[in-house]
Order: structure tokens, then C-alpha cells, then sequence
């Protein structure tokens, strides 16, 4: 069964610092990956997501990742964070084969202070 | 923009309490699933739902839990005897199409947040 690792638990940045959030993964065969976004008392949303093709997936907001498959690692970046990017980030994967249910991180959690 | 519903926004129960946590899906999906986070956890998947059964369960989803679309805009999750390990905030989602993550983004609710004592 695939499994998702998120190393950074809190994460603490000044405003235009850059930002990048760890996600490796464990699956040897075709995977489909995502990040979510949480802000503080909102739903879960979709910030950028990857099939196939281009390994540099641009989302909203600014953000993207980069899936490195040798590496089984899909790390999110922001070049300058602001403090309304402060939420729990969410790495998820789930497998190319049929409607199999996304495999979650644990989150990371983003504070961005001024 | 349509979203997903959920409430209550967080109950308090007894531990040995009946639950439930309800759920309004997007009105033009087909897919329902619950996910649930433990404070401090990752979020973990419960149960699928389609064409009225259950597709998929994890271990978690034991028979403690059940889920039903009484009505055919609701979609609920039960729990028959809460225990103090079922805190959680406990998250619905659903999505419209199938063929897996490829056709259908999964939209979340907000969670329902559910304290055992």
C-alpha cells in the first residue's frame, strides 16, 4: 500500500522568505499527487496536482512542485511566502489504477509571521 | 461555487454514544467518501461510496461505522458506540466523476470536529 511522509511538522517563515515543504512517497508504480491546503477553520482545497507529463506542476496561489521520480519526492515551493499563506499543507498520492481513495500525509504546518 | 456541508461543526458526546455526522455532497457527484484526522495525525481514509454501497473501507471503518444516503442529498457516517479514541475531526468529501483521481478533483467539507469523553 502506497504511504506518504511529510517531514516538516511546523514550519515558521518571515513574509517573503522562500518556502519549500517536503512530501516523499512510497509506491513503486504509477502514481497521481496532490497537495491541499487547510487554512485556519476552511475545508480542504486543492492547490496543485500532478499526472503526467511536464514534473514541474504550477498551481494556485503561486505555488508549485516538482515531482522527482528517482527521488519519490513531489516538494511544494513558494518563492515568497506571504502571511496569508499561513494553513496546514497536505501532501496526497493515490495510484493510476482505478478510483483507489487518496493515501494523506501528516501535514505540515505553515505560519508565516510579518 | 457549490461546496460540500457538513454538521455539526463539532459535538461532544459520551464515550458508549451514538453519532452522527452529516454530509451534503455537491449535487452532481457520485462519489462520496469520509476521511478522518486524530489531532496531530495525518488525514486517513474511511470509506468510499457508490450507487448507494460501500466501494472501499479501510480498517478503521469497523462495524462501529456505518454510512447511508438516506435521502439523496445527505450522506451520513455513524458511529454506533463512540469510544475515546474516536476523537477526530472527521472530514466528508465527494467527487463527480469516476475513473479515479484522473477525472474528478475531490472537494472537502469543512470537517466536523467530534470530542469523546
Amino acid at each position: 500500500a502506497q504511504s506518504v511522509s511529510q517531514h516538516n511538522h511546523h514550519v515558521i517563515l518571515s513574509e517573503a522568505a522562500s518556502l519549500e515543504l517536503g512530501c516523499n512517497y512510497s509506491y513503486g508504480g504509477t502514481v497521481n499527487l496532490f497537495w491541499y491546503v487547510q487554512y485556519p477553520g476552511q475545508h480542504l482545497q486543492l492547490l496543485l496536482k500532478y499526472f503526467s507529463g511536464d514534473p514541474l506542476v504550477k498551481g494556485i496561489k503561486g505555488f508549485e512542485a516538482e515531482f522527482i521520480k528517482s527521488k519519490f519526492s513531489f516538494n511544494l515551493r513558494k518563492p515568497s511566502v506571504q502571511w496569508s499563506d499561513t494553513a496546514e499543507y497536505f501532501c496526497a498520492v493515490t495510484t493510476n489504477s482505478g478510483n483507489t481513495p487518496l493515501v494523506f500525509g501528516k501535514g505540515t504546518r505553515l505560519s508565516v509571521i510579518a | 461555487e457549490p461546496e460540500v456541508t457538513q454538521t455539526p461543526s463539532h459535538q461532544v458526546t459520551q464515550m458508549g454514544q451514538e453519532v452522527i455526522l452529516r454530509c451534503v455532497p455537491i449535487s452532481n457527484h457520485l462519489y462520496f467518501y469520509w476521511y478522518r484526522q486524530i489531532l496531530g495525525q495525518k488525514v486517513e481514509f474511511l470509506v468510499s461510496f457508490y450507487n448507494n454501497e460501500i466501494s472501499e473501507k479501510s480498517e478503521i471503518f469497523d462495524d462501529q461505522f456505518s454510512v447511508e444516503r438516506p435521502d439523496g442529498s445527505n450522506f451520513t457516517l455513524k458511529i454506533r458506540s463512540t469510544k475515546l479514541e474516536d476523537s477526530a475531526m472527521y472530514f466528508c468529501a465527494s467527487r463527480r466523476t469516476s475513473g479515479g483521481a484522473r477525472t474528478g478533483e475531490l472537494f472537502f467539507g469543512e470537517g466536523s470536529r467530534l470530542t469523546v469523553l
